[in-house]
């Protein structure tokens, strides 16, 4: 079982559509990232959170350390917008910490 | 504009060749990173460097190489012996390492695509 899960992995919208994306996770976790891949490959980092809430423009960000789960949101989706969606959790093994990145999700909205 | 470079784009070798992936950043990063990707699977860590002349192994590392001679440069080197060389490669960096505060964002290159045949 993969430590980070990510629903949907394919999400079609309407322009205008708000958007949910879900990430659970099953380990504690020290911090939270959510990236997003644009088509040609590169990754941008949208938000690092370890509790609470982040918004940034038309997008926000929350997590719910006890519930093991975070959610990204997209208010009035545009054409844009479409990308891969990164869900990466950071845990810690004694001194040690590492990224573990879910599978993503392809957002894909219609103009 | 500062950031991460990653070159070329697209790499084609032939099955028994070692190629060097290319990675540089103007952003003054201690920690830098390479990450696989290949289609359905998350990112997973090939190695890391979070200092000058140090780099350790990641959880995919066999068959690969890399050096960090100076701040700016980490090269990644795909050496005969990777079993399934083509993926998607990223490169990033962030200011610390992980092993130092979490707060620390990645910055991401826009990545190399590697085709073996």
């Amino acid at each position: 079982k993969n430590e980070v899960e990510q629903s949907p992995q394919n999400l079609t919208a309407q322009e205008g559509e708000f958007i949910t994306i879900n990430c659970s996770y099953s380990v504690g976790i020290s911090a939270l990232h959510w990236l997003q891949q644009h088509p040609g490959g590169g990754i941008v980092s949208l938000f690092m959170l370890s509790s609470g809430k982040k918004k940034h423009g038309r997008l926000v960000a929350t997590i719910n350390i006890q519930e093991k789960h975070s959610s990204l949101h997209i208010t009035a989706s545009h054409p844009r917008d479409s990308a891969v969606y990164i869900c990466a959790v950071l845990v810690s093994s004694g001194s040690a910490r590492q990224l573990t990145f879910g599978s993503g999700t392809q957002l894909t909205v219609l103009p | 504009d500062g950031g991460i470079t990653q070159s070329p784009k697209y790499l084609f070798r032939k099955e028994g060749q070692n190629v060097t992936l290319s990675c540089e950043q103007n952003l003054n990063h201690d920690a830098m990173y390479w990450y696989r990707q290949d289609p359905g699977q998350g990112l997973r860590l090939i190695y890391y460097s979070q200092i000058v002349n140090d780099f350790q192994k990641g959880d995919i590392a066999e068959g690969y190489s890399v050096s960090r001679e100076k701040k700016e440069s980490f090269p990644l080197t795909v050496t005969s012996a990777q079993k399934n060389p083509t993926a998607f490669y990223l490169c990033a960096s962030s200011t610390r390492g992980l092993g130092g505060s979490y707060n620390s964002p990645l910055h991401f290159g826009n990545g190399t695509r590697l085709t073996v045949t």
